[in-house]
């Protein structure tokens, strides 16, 4: 089945604590992102990546990290947690990083991550 | 003003209604996206387009590319269509993703 996994699911932490939130797609994907949703605020792209060691800041990188050294991963790194980053995670892939019709965009379940 | 506008921001409808809901934008775009999300999180795509129109079901989207608009309709609303319609475009300068701020649908049975 073609699906964006995400983990975890829900995250409860504390300030300073580093994190990882992982991601991952089984459709070869080139493009993959993250993203967070906010009340109030709505859904804004922290990072997102072309292909493999090709990544791009988003609208709001700041606090965050990721990396791309497989095509199926797309991991997101908090360093330093805030509370700030409260927030409901996001993870998509596409299938191409051009034009045509063929790039949809699959979203993982997404993570619920709170920072105390 | 933000690159993508949705309206309405609200909506409420009879079940057996025709809805559109409409999508601006004012920037170069590759693919622009309509978004489901229902109560509870997830989201799902319901259509990419680059140009022209799409169906699936009870669901069309249409995009005039010249006029950097796109239009989502619902025939024979559903209480199950009861959900968060989020249009988000793909800037071509650069492949950043912008989203709208959604149009927040409830069909009333």
């Amino acid at each position: 089945e073609a699906q964006v996994t995400q983990n975890p699911r829900y995250l409860i932490t504390v300030t300073g604590k580093k994190l990882t939130v992982t991601c991952s797609q089984n459709m070869n994907h080139e493009y993959m992102s993250w993203y967070r949703q906010d009340p109030g605020l709505g859904l804004r792209q922290i990072y997102y990546s072309m292909n493999v060691e090709v990544t791009d800041k988003g609208d709001v990188p700041e606090g965050y990290k990721v990396s791309r050294k497989e095509k199926r991963n797309f991991p997101l790194i908090l360093e330093s947690p805030s509370p700030n980053q409260t927030s409901l995670y996001f993870c998509a892939s596409s299938g191409t990083s051009g034009r045509g019709n063929n790039n949809e965009q699959f979203f993982g379940p997404g993570t619920r991550l709170t920072v105390l | 003003k933000n690159e993508v506008e949705q309206s309405p921001q609200n909506l409420t409808a009879q079940e057996g209604e025709f809805i559109t809901i409409n999508c601006s934008y004012s920037v170069g775009i590759s693919a622009l996206h309509w978004l489901q999300q229902h109560p509870g999180g997830g989201i799902v795509s319901l259509f990419m387009l680059s140009s022209g129109k799409k169906k699936h079901g009870r669901l069309i989207a249409t995009i005039n590319i010249q006029e950097k608009h796109s239009s989502l309709h619902i025939t024979a609303s559903h209480p199950r269509d009861s959900a968060v319609y989020i249009c988000a475009v793909r800037r071509v300068e650069d492949d950043k993703v912008i989203f709208g701020p959604g149009t927040s649908l409830s069909v009333i049975p």
